[in-house]
């Protein structure tokens, strides 16, 4: 099992460009999630998923979307980057069942992003 | 709502002293706690989680937590540091409200002097 994967590890954008951050978990879990992570503030949670085709806002949506077409994919999308949006962006995944907050959850390597 | 107060922003200890990190929460269902290590430039390791069984929890490399909920507290331990052991640390709280969504905070760095 590789686990959860993310790739790019390291983008720089400048101000305005798009780009999309891939995660993706082959331990078939159905939750997913995206987090930020900036000095001082711990991790902010910005999207989730619980099952393909099903997702919502967390605490920081705003600046990204995000789609679940299959089980195993949920990549996020900045659709105008701003530098504020410089972060380690975190995916997450656990399996989602009832009870669910009291599963572990599995975090990718992270995705630095500078935005200039 | 849910929140989590890491009490010191940084730690330091000795090789081979005792650790202390400490958390409190606010939750307003019985939550689950957790402990997450993160080395420089790594992704996020759990140490250990409570999850409303054995209020005292052993975790990976000699860590444990100890729940007391009249204190709301969920503070990490472990008797004797070492060097390995710096690393920044997040106290995490999740509860059957919000599901999956995890409150972080703010995180402690370790640091342990030789």
């Amino acid at each position: 099992n590789a686990g959860v994967t993310q790739t790019p590890k390291f983008q720089v954008l400048k101000t305005g460009q798009s780009m999309t951050l891939q995660c993706a978990q082959d331990m078939n879990h159905e939750y997913m999630s995206w987090y930020r992570q900036d000095p001082g503030m711990g991790l902010r949670l910005i999207h989730y998923s619980v099952g393909a085709g099903i997702t919502d806002q967390g605490e920081v949506p705003n600046g990204y979307n995000v789609s679940r077409s299959t089980t195993e994919d949920f990549p996020l999308r900045l659709l105008s980057a701003a530098p504020s949006q410089t972060s380690v962006y975190f995916c997450a995944s656990s399996p989602g069942t009832s009870g669910s907050y009291q599963e572990t959850q599995y975090f990718g390597p992270g995705t630095r992003l500078l935005v200039l | 709502a849910q929140s989590v107060t890491q009490l010191d922003s940084h730690v330091s200890v000795s090789e081979g002293t005792p650790v202390l990190l400490r958390c409190n929460y606010s939750s307003s269902y019985s939550p689950s706690l957790f402990w997450y290590v993160q080395h420089p430039n790594k992704g996020l390791q759990l140490l250990l989680k409570y999850t409303s069984a054995a209020t005292l929890v052993k975790g990976i490399n000699g860590f444990e937590a100890e729940f007391k909920k009249s204190e709301t507290s969920f503070h990490l331990t472990k008797p004797s540091a070492h060097m390995s052991d710096a690393a920044e640390y997040f106290c995490v709280v999740s509860d059957s409200e919000y599901g999956n969504k995890l409150v972080f905070g703010a995180g402690t760095i370790l640091r342990v002097k030789s």
